[in-house]
């Protein structure tokens, strides 16, 4: 079964400017999660969804948004960039009967 | 969410058991007990999740005493390998609802030869 997969792996931005990350699951699971990971703040929740309904979400401002489709692909949207975003962001998905969470390999985004 | 403590750093010998453990007072009663492990710039990978009592496979082995405070992840005959950030975190994994990943700071497990 293949595992989670996040694309693009790197990407190179601007302030100001907006990015969006996607994320494929593990095949059948319907619950996907997204992460941001910094040296200063650690992993921190965004938000997760289940169904293509957001299901929960963290402390994050409202230029981080997302949304599933029906496929249970993920995308997740950063808006007016700041430098601030700069982080590796991590997608996890799950079955939802055990909600263990296993993550993809994360997308490294540098803002310039 | 349940709060977890753990040791910030740990060094260890090629070959030597490790034992990592976590703190937990604030454990729920549908809480379980799930470790990741990580590498740079790498996602978080699962190990090894438990309710009660011991779990074992391939990788590790996790034991929880009976009151659930605290578990310990065991790692047997470490190798160079095994360095890498390990996370523990407790969380509802019934499936009863939505589940939301708390991250502690995590155990830096450093191996040396």
């Amino acid at each position: 079964k293949a595992g989670v997969t996040q694309t693009p792996r790197y990407l190179i931005k601007t302030r100001g400017q907006q990015v969006t990350l996607s994320c494929s699951p593990i095949s059948g699971h319907r619950s996907v999660s997204w992460y941001q990971q910094t040296p200063g703040q650690g992993l921190q929740f965004l938000f997760e969804y289940f169904s293509e309904t957001q299901r929960n979400k963290g402390n994050f401002p409202g230029r981080f948004s997302g949304r599933q489709f029906s496929n249970s692909r993920s995308e997740m949207n950063v808006s007016t960039l700041e430098l601030g975003d700069s982080a590796l962001y991590l997608c996890a998905s799950s079955a939802g009967n055990t909600d263990t969470q296993y993550f993809g390999p994360g997308t490294r985004l540098t803002v310039l | 969410l349940a709060k977890t403590t753990q040791p910030i750093s740990m060094d260890s010998y090629e070959g030597q058991e490790v034992n990592i453990t976590c703190s937990h007072n604030n454990i729920a009663t549908n809480d379980y007990i799930t470790w990741y492990q990580q590498f740079p710039s790498q996602g978080p990978r699962f190990i090894i999740q438990g309710y009660k009592t011991k779990v074992t496979n391939e990788v590790a082995s996790l034991f929880i005493p009976a009151d659930r405070k605290s578990s310990t992840l065991s790692l047997p005959r470490v190798s160079l390998s095994d360095t890498a950030v390990y996370y523990c975190l407790v969380g509802d994994s019934s499936g009863a609802g939505s589940y939301q990943l708390t991250f502690g700071k995590g155990t830096k497990l450093s191996v040396i030869p």
